[in-house]
Formats: structure tokens, sequence, C-alpha cells
């Protein structure tokens, strides 16, 4: 089965340090979400990109978060510098263009940050 | 603005019983699509099931059911003769053509079935 790759799968950083988190979507998916699990929030939505182009970021902290796909492969999320409060699971997710034939996007298995 | 209700924060069965989740959605929209994940203890988020506004039909999948009725905003979940493996979270979530396809998650239900 195609899937999403993250990477890190875990990642311990002190606190004020740069964090690159990492995703490669399913080869022809045109659409990626970049989502953060907290106990506190639950899913939420910090940036999302279709055909690599950045649609919506309006969940991200901008001072500190900044999400891009450098190329159809890759899309990156970085924090810097990263704070305690970023501790959660970051998840991307990749999917084709909507259609109505019965498609889910697809999650990666998620980067558990904690930053001490 | 677009808002997923997943009322029951956790729910308990024995093995072998029925349970129904439900999800609430809010939306002015007329295209949209709604999904059902799993998040099993391993954290990872499994597709279950997309339907589109335009087809109210229940969906059955082996022992997992939908029942989609858009009168009431409801996109219900039913996981019948429950097992240990049903053990999870379960997310409702929303996606709006309007909004650019993005979804928007319920609060999440986790089941707990017991042996």
């Amino acid at each position: 089965d195609a899937r999403v790759t993250q990477t890190p799968r875990h990642k311990v950083t002190e606190m004020g340090q740069e964090v690159t988190m990492r995703c490669q979507p399913i080869l022809g998916h045109n659409t990626v979400f970049w989502y953060r699990q907290t106990m506190m929030q639950g899913l939420e939505l910090l940036a999302y990109f279709r055909n690599r182009a950045p649609l919506d970021d309006s969940g991200m902290p901008k001072d500190r978060f900044s999400a891009e796909m450098p190329d159809a492969t890759l899309a990156t999320l970085k924090i810097q510098p990263s704070e305690p409060r970023d501790s959660a699971v970051y998840f991307c997710a990749s999917g084709p263009s909507t259609g109505l034939a019965n498609y889910g996007y697809t999650f990666g298995s998620g980067t558990r940050l904690t930053v001490v | 603005a677009q808002k997923v209700t997943q009322a029951q924060t956790e729910i308990s069965v024995v093995e072998k019983e029925d349970v129904t989740l439900d999800c609430v959605y809010e939306t002015r929209d007329t295209t949209y699509y709604l999904f059902w994940y799993k998040q099993p203890p391993s954290g990872e988020l499994v597709f279950l099931i997309r339907r589109n506004s335009f087809d109210e039909q229940n969906e059955i999948s082996g022992r997992y059911s939908w029942n989609f009725q858009k009168s009431t905003s409801s996109f219900n979940f039913t996981i019948t003769a429950s097992q240990v493996v049903d053990s999870a979270v379960y997310f409702c979530a929303l996606d709006l053509k309007a909004a650019g396809n993005k979804l928007t998650f319920g609060g999440g239900t986790r089941v707990l079935v017991k042996p």
C-alpha cells in the first residue's frame, strides 16, 4: 500500500532550537496537509498545499512556524525557535484531487515532538 | 464556519456489544464530504469512510455501518459485535468544497472494548 512517510518519528529538543519535520506524500497526490494533535486542542489544521502552492496557513503561528513544499515529493514544517508548548504529534496527510470516488486523505505515522 | 461535534468523549462496552458513535456537523454549504477515521493506540490515523453530501445512502462494511441524515446534520457510526481490536479513538471530519477541501475534525470518541 502507498503510504505517507514522515521523518523523524520522534524528536526531543531543547527550547529555542530549530525543528524540521519532513513529509513525503503519496506519489500523485496533489493535496498535502499538516495537522497538530494535542490532548487539549485535538487535531488542528496548521497548513495545507495544493499542487505545491500554500492554500491556507491560518492555523499556524506565523512568527515561529513555516511550511513549504520545495517539490512534489517533499513537504517540510519548521519551528524556529521551538517552545515547550509546541510539544505535540505532528501529522502530514496527502490526498488526490477531489471527486466523487470514495477516497480518503492518507495520514503519515506522525512526528512526536517534545520540547524541553 | 464549519464545525463537527462528537458529544461522546468515551464509550466503554463489553466485547460483542454494539456501539454507536454520534457525529453532528454544521455547515451552510451544500457540497461537502464527511469522513470517519480510526486512531488505534499505535497512533496512526486510518481512513474508514468518506461520504459526499449528495449521497444519503447508508453504508455497511463488515461490522461497520454508517447512517447519514442531512435532515439532522448527523453522520453516525455503528460497530456491530464489537471486538477488543476496535478499541481506538474515532474521529468524524468535515471537508468543505467551498473552503478548499480542508478537513475539520471533531474532538473524537474513545471506544474501549473490554473482553
